[in-house]
C-alpha cells in the first residue's frame, strides 16, 4: 500500500483538462511545500512534470500545473493531448528520515 | 549533462544477495546538496522509493526495507551500489537510479531502469 492516495485512473477527451489528486497527510504533502509529479509512459522512465508543488522544469509545456490544498496536492493538466496519455506519480518529502514517499500512480487515458 | 545507468545481474535465485551499480555523469557526489536514489518499479505496479545517499554519505532507507538494504557510493568512481539481501520472487522490479537535490527534494534526472527477476 503506497504512502500517499491517488485515483487509479482519470480520463478526458483532447482540449478538455483533468485533476488528479495525491492526499497524503500533515506528515508528508500537508507538512511541507516538496510535492512533485512524474510522467511515466509504458517502458520508459519517469520524467519530472512538476516539483516544489507548482514549478514545472525547463521543456514541461505549461499545460501541465500543481496545486495544493492541505494534506492534498493536485495535478491539472489542460489542453489534452494524445501524447499525455501515461502513467503519473505524485511523491513528497515525509521528513528526514522517510524522506520520500510516493503515490500509488493514476493511469490517465486520452479518450 | 547528466545521465545515469543502472547495472547488475537480470536474474536472481531466491535468498541470493542482489547488487546493482549506479554509474553517473555530469555531477559530483562530493558536491553539498547532493544525492542520489534507488526506486524500484515491480512489474504492472507503483514506483517504490528505497534508498538515498547523500554528498556528505549520511544515507536514508525505507522503513519497510532497511534491513535489507545498503547503499554506498564511491565518489572516484562516480558510482552509487545498492546491496539487496534475500532476494524474494516479490522483488522482481525494474530498479532504477536517479539524481536528486536536496535543497527541493525531487528527483529530476533517472536511468533507464533495470529488470531483475527473482526466480529459482
Amino acid at each position: 500500500q503506497s504512502a500517499l492516495t491517488q485515483p487509479p485512473s482519470a480520463s478526458g477527451s483532447p482540449g478538455q483538462s483533468v485533476t488528479i489528486s495525491c492526499t497524503g497527510t500533515s506528515s508528508d504533502v500537508g507538512g511541507y511545500n516538496y510535492v512533485s509529479w512524474y510522467q511515466q509512459h509504458p517502458g520508459k522512465a519517469p520524467k519530472l512534470m512538476i516539483y516544489e508543488v507548482t514549478k514545472r522544469p525547463s521543456g514541461v509545456p505549461d499545460r501541465f500545473s500543481g496545486s495544493k490544498s492541505g494534506n492534498t496536492a493536485s495535478l491539472t493538466v489542460s489542453g489534452l493531448q494524445a501524447e499525455d496519455e501515461a502513467d503519473y506519480y505524485c511523491s513528497s518529502y515525509a521528513g528526514s528520515n522517510n524522506p520520500v514517499v510516493f503515490g500509488g500512480g493514476t493511469k490517465l487515458t486520452v479518450l | 549533462q547528466i545521465t545515469l545507468k543502472e547495472s547488475g545481474p537480470t536474474l536472481v535465485k531466491p535468498t541470493q544477495t542482489l547488487t546493482l551499480t549506479c554509474t553517473f555523469s555530469g555531477f559530483s557526489l562530493s558536491t553539498s546538496g547532493v544525492a542520489v536514489g534507488w526506486i524500484r518499479q515491480p512489474p504492472g505496479k507503483a514506483l517504490e522509493w528505497l534508498a538515498l545517499i547523500y554528498w556528505d554519505d549520511d544515507k536514508r532507507y525505507s522503513p519497510s526495507l532497511q534491513t535489507r538494504l545498503t547503499i554506498t557510493k564511491d565518489t572516484s568512481k562516480n558510482q552509487v551500489v545498492l546491496t539487496m539481501t534475500n532476494m524474494d520472487p516479490m522483488d522482481t522490479a525494474t530498479y532504477y537510479c536517479a539524481h536528486r537535490l536536496v535543497i527541493s527534494d525531487y528527483f529530476d534526472y533517472w536511468g533507464q531502469g533495470t529488470l531483475v527477476t527473482v526466480s529459482s
